[in-house]
């Protein structure tokens, strides 16, 4: 089974300023099959990214997914308010799906 | 509109049953794999199972392989998980969610249905 290992896992910054967020796979994946998603408290996860760096329909620019092989990365490249969130990756392979631990983006 | 509503969420004893449904709309609900992915209170997301658009291959985490089965009517448009020798780890929210057309992900969710396995 690949292990997804997210870091860091909280992460603290101001609005305004640019996220980055890591996500290492135990093995090589195709970067097709390379998700990241956005969970606030209380609410169902919300896909943003797929295939790596294809942005969800609805999601802003500010939103970015690079990576290839085992680390792949989420950036937001000026926070706002609303991005305060959890964010997990998630990947396919040998039918079936995994997800990371999670890292939480809080305020500073 | 894409719609996914999750219901049959409730109280059960350890090695209980239940059946939870996920009702969709807004889509040909026959053309989608569709997912169920669970969270415990507090804790991260995890894949669950998932089924094909004709309901004729099926994929399981190992955690509930052999106790869980998923199933859909494609008439009624609704999605099953049957949970069977439930245990307190299986204590979650239940999300049903519908894959990508063509990829890889799952772009859109219900709310989620709670179970708790608790004496």
């Amino acid at each position: 089974e690949i292990v997804l290992t997210q870091s860091p896992g909280t992460l603290s910054l101001s609005p305004g300023e640019r996220a980055t967020l890591s996500c290492r796979t135990s093995q090589s994946v195709s970067s097709s099959y390379l998700a990241w998603y956005q969970q606030k408290p209380g609410q169902a996860p919300r896909l943003l990214i797929y295939g790596a760096s294809s942005r969800a329909t609805g999601i802003p620019d500010r939103f970015s997914g690079s990576g290839s092989g085992t680390d792949f990365t989420l950036t937001i490249s000026r926070l706002e308010p609303e991005d305060f969130a959890v964010y997990y990756c998630q990947q396919y392979g040998s039918s079936r799906y995994t997800f990371g631990q999670g890292t939480k983006l809080e305020i500073k | 509109e894409v719609q996914l509503v999750e219901s049959g969420g409730g109280l059960v004893q350890p090695g209980g049953s239940l059946r939870l449904s996920c009702a969709a709309s807004g889509f040909t609900f026959s053309a989608y794999w569709m997912h169920w992915v669970r969270q415990a209170p507090g804790k991260g997301l995890v894949w669950v199972s998932r089924i094909n658009g004709d309901g004729s291959s099926t994929n399981y985490a190992d955690s509930v392989k052999g106790r869980f089965t998923i199933s859909r009517d494609n008439a009624k448009n609704t999605l099953y998980l049957q949970v069977n020798s439930l245990r307190a780890e299986d204590t979650a929210v239940y999300y049903c969610a519908r894959e990508l057309y063509g990829d890889y992900g799952n772009d859109y969710w219900g709310q989620g249905t709670l179970v708790t396995v608790s004496s």
